[in-house]
């Protein structure tokens, strides 16, 4: 059981450029999200989705785009990158609300 | 909005030597307290989930307690292979939030020989 996999692990892009970080979980669970984990913040939540077809912003959703067409993916775009999005990403599932998230093993990103 | 406030920052210990971890909270109707371990370069791991004040939960060489303002991760004769950073989160009940997990920014544990 794979769980929740994260695609790239390293990736470092030059102001401006635009990237797709992927994620896709085996375990059907409803609910997916982003977080970013920036030292001494804390993990912050980007966007997240309730089901198929339906995404909502987080605390830090600008400069960031969600899709939600299968349960199973939910990839994170960034539109135009700059240095200030530079950290590390993470990728969780939980089959509820209320339940426990599990994590991807992130993405760390940098922007030059 | 929720707040998470966990100290300390870092705590170095022996091995044997036991402590506590404080994660204070502020939540609009809580659903739910977890604690996660994160080792470097690795996503967060969970290890518990809370509900209800006077809950606790047990695992190995560790122990989590739950009370209406705080929670507390008892590590009893740690060793080495516990070193880590562990993580506090809180779930509201507020509108809006049906998947919003609100983390502390950790403490560091470092458990040596």
């Amino acid at each position: 059981n794979a769980g929740v996999t994260q695609t790239p692990k390293f990736q470092v892009l030059k102001t401006g450029q635009s990237m797709t970080l992927q994620c896709a979980q085996d375990m059907n669970h409803e609910y997916m999200s982003w977080y970013r984990q920036d030292p001494g913040m804390g993990l912050r939540l980007i966007h997240y989705s309730v089901g198929a077809g339906i995404t909502d912003q987080g605390e830090v959703p600008n400069g960031y785009n969600v899709s939600r067409s299968t349960t199973e993916d939910f990839p994170l775009r960034l539109l135009s990158a700059a240095p200030s999005q530079t950290s590390v990403y993470f990728c969780a599932s939980s089959p509820r609300a209320q339940g426990r998230a599990f994590f991807g093993q992130g993405t760390r990103l940098t922007v030059v | 909005e929720d707040q998470v406030t966990q100290s300390p920052e870092a705590l170095r210990l022996q091995e044997g030597e036991s402590s506590s971890l404080n994660c204070s909270y502020t939540v609009s109707g809580l659903r739910g307290l977890f604690w996660y371990r994160q080792d470097p370069g690795k996503g967060p791991e969970f290890l518990f989930t809370l509900y209800s004040a006077g809950e606790e939960k047990e695992k190995e060489r560790l122990k989590a307690t739950l009370t209406k303002k705080e929670s507390f991760l008892h590590i009893t004769a740690p060793k080495p292979e516990d070193s880590a950073t562990y993580l506090c989160a809180v779930k509201g009940g507020g509108t809006g939030t049906a998947s919003k997990l609100t983390f502390g920014t950790g403490t560091r544990l470092q458990v040596t020989l």
